[in-house]
């Protein structure tokens, strides 16, 4: 059964920093592309972050570029999200997703962490 | 970027009933080389995270009912359900993979009357 599983919950303050973790189980973690996707209180889905299987490709959101880094490390089957520079904006739940076999959709989520951004 | 419009925003009916809610993107989603649409529909259910019901615009995924019905080609695209149980209270998402940045509509919610 695939499992994924987020943590880094807390509130934090504009402009400081955070690490999100997601552990991965179940499946071949180093054959999937994997991805962080956010949703702000009452709000849609937002895709900001994207890795390739070996890491080779990573892709962001604008709103996260520069700010965000999507790394991995395939021997904890473990997905991360360092997150710089924080702003109210970004306060969110923020899930962890696995990317399709031939396409980058989202076939299994993470139940999420909240992040919250306030003084 | 990619924009995805979902029709109508909410949308109310009675167990039993049909209902069908429409994706339209900025751009078409078909890829010439493999002809697939590039297109998933989600399904998140209160207090729970999404749930892939649909990709490639029309191929369900194991598990989902036979009701939830993916259709369309190109920009426009329709999820149906051909009767709606009360677990399908629900709002429901469709996202575009062509191209990054990945980008979902704003989301169709589905209330049982």
């Amino acid at each position: 059964e695939v499992q994924l599983v987020e943590s880094g919950e807390g509130l934090v303050q504009p402009g400081s920093s955070m690490k999100l973790s997601c552990v991965a189980s179940g499946f071949t973690f180093s054959n999937y592309g994997m991805n962080w996707i956010r949703q702000a209180p009452k709000k849609g889905l937002e895709w900001i972050a994207l890795i390739y299987y070996d890491s080779s490709s990573k892709y962001y959101a604008d709103s996260v570029k520069g700010r965000f880094t999507i790394s991995r490390d395939n021997s904890k089957n473990t997905l991360y999200l360092e997150m710089n520079s924080l702003r109210s904006e970004d306060t969110a739940m923020y899930y962890c997703a696995k990317g399709g076999l031939w396409g980058w959709y989202f076939d299994f989520w993470g139940p999420g962490t909240m992040v919250t951004v306030s003084s | 970027d990619i924009v995805m419009t979902q029709t109508p925003s909410s949308q109310a009916v009675s167990a039993g009933e049909k209902v069908t809610m429409s994706c339209k993107s900025s751009q078409s989603l078909l890829y010439s080389e493999n002809k697939k649409n590039y297109l998933a529909w989600y399904q998140q259910k209160p207090g729970q995270s999404p749930k892939l019901l649909i990709s490639w615009a029309s191929t369900r995924e194991s598990g989902v009912p036979d009701r939830f019905i993916g259709s369309g080609s190109g920009t426009d695209f329709t999820l149906t359900i051909s009767s709606v149980q009360a677990e399908d209270l629900a709002v429901y998402y469709c996202e575009q993979y062509y191209d990054t940045p990945l980008t979902f509509g704003s989301g169709t919610k589905l209330e049982i009357k």
